[in-house]
């Protein structure tokens, strides 16, 4: 079965930048009519759909990181990463990667990691 | 952004009680909703896609349905493992959108 983990700091300093790498495993990134996505959740916000990939590199992002996020894919490695700069306290959240199926929502989660912004 | 409003916010239920939770889309949507399970610390398991259609393994008793913008999760009898938090998820357009959740408590 399909399985995605991500990976990466539990803490950041504000103004720095997060990242992130998700795993997948028991598939392929390069799977025609996949994307992987990334998710955070936060106790004041919800759920915000961060951005996603294909494994070609075309990425889609919010518009409310865009500025800030760089979603990119490694295939060689079977990984998708996530980057988002100039961090505050403010991006403080569970952070998840999910695959997305094409005319589909999101299917496989990985587990989440946190991560604080926090000097 | 598309809004997705979701109802009740909380709600309290018994085991085998037939429970209802409404998500209002801001705009159409066509039939592009999700509904999500999530229970603490998990990742949110995917429960309807395309408003209606029943993801793979889960049980019958959730249902869902559409009216216009307005969408329905149905658990026709709750079970001990239903108590969660449920969530919406509008995937027809860019930037997708979640509704705030509602939680499903015992009553």
């Amino acid at each position: 079965q399909l399985q995605l983990q991500e990976s990466g700091p539990g803490l950041v300093k504000p103004s720095e930048t997060l990242s992130l790498t998700c795993t997948v495993s028991a598939g392929s990134i390069s799977s025609s009519g996949y994307y992987w996505g990334w998710i955070r959740q936060t106790p004041g916000k919800g759920l915000e759909w961060i951005g996603n990939c294909y494994y070609s590199g075309s990425t889609y992002y919010n518009p409310s990181l865009k500025s800030r996020v760089t979603i990119s894919v490694d295939a060689s490695k079977n990984q998708f990463s996530l980057t988002l700069s100039s961090v505050t306290a403010a991006d403080t959240a569970v952070y998840y990667c999910a695959r997305l199926p094409r005319m589909l929502p999101f299917d496989y989660w990985g587990q989440g990691t946190l991560v604080t912004v926090s000097s | 952004d598309i809004q997705m409003t979701q109802s009740p916010s909380t709600l309290s239920a018994s085991v085998g009680d037939k429970v209802t939770i409404t998500c209002r889309a801001s705009q159409s949507i066509s039939s592009w909703l999700a509904w999500y399970q999530q229970k603490p610390g998990k990742a949110p398991k995917l429960l309807i896609y395309k408003a209606s259609s029943l993801e793979s393994g889960v049980p019958s008793r959730f249902s869902g349905s559409e009216s216009g913008t307005e969408f329905t999760l149905t658990i026709s009898s709750l079970q001990p493992d239903d108590f969660a938090t449920y969530y919406c998820q509008q995937y027809n357009s860019f930037p997708y959108t979640f509704g705030q959740g509602t939680k499903l408590e015992i009553k």
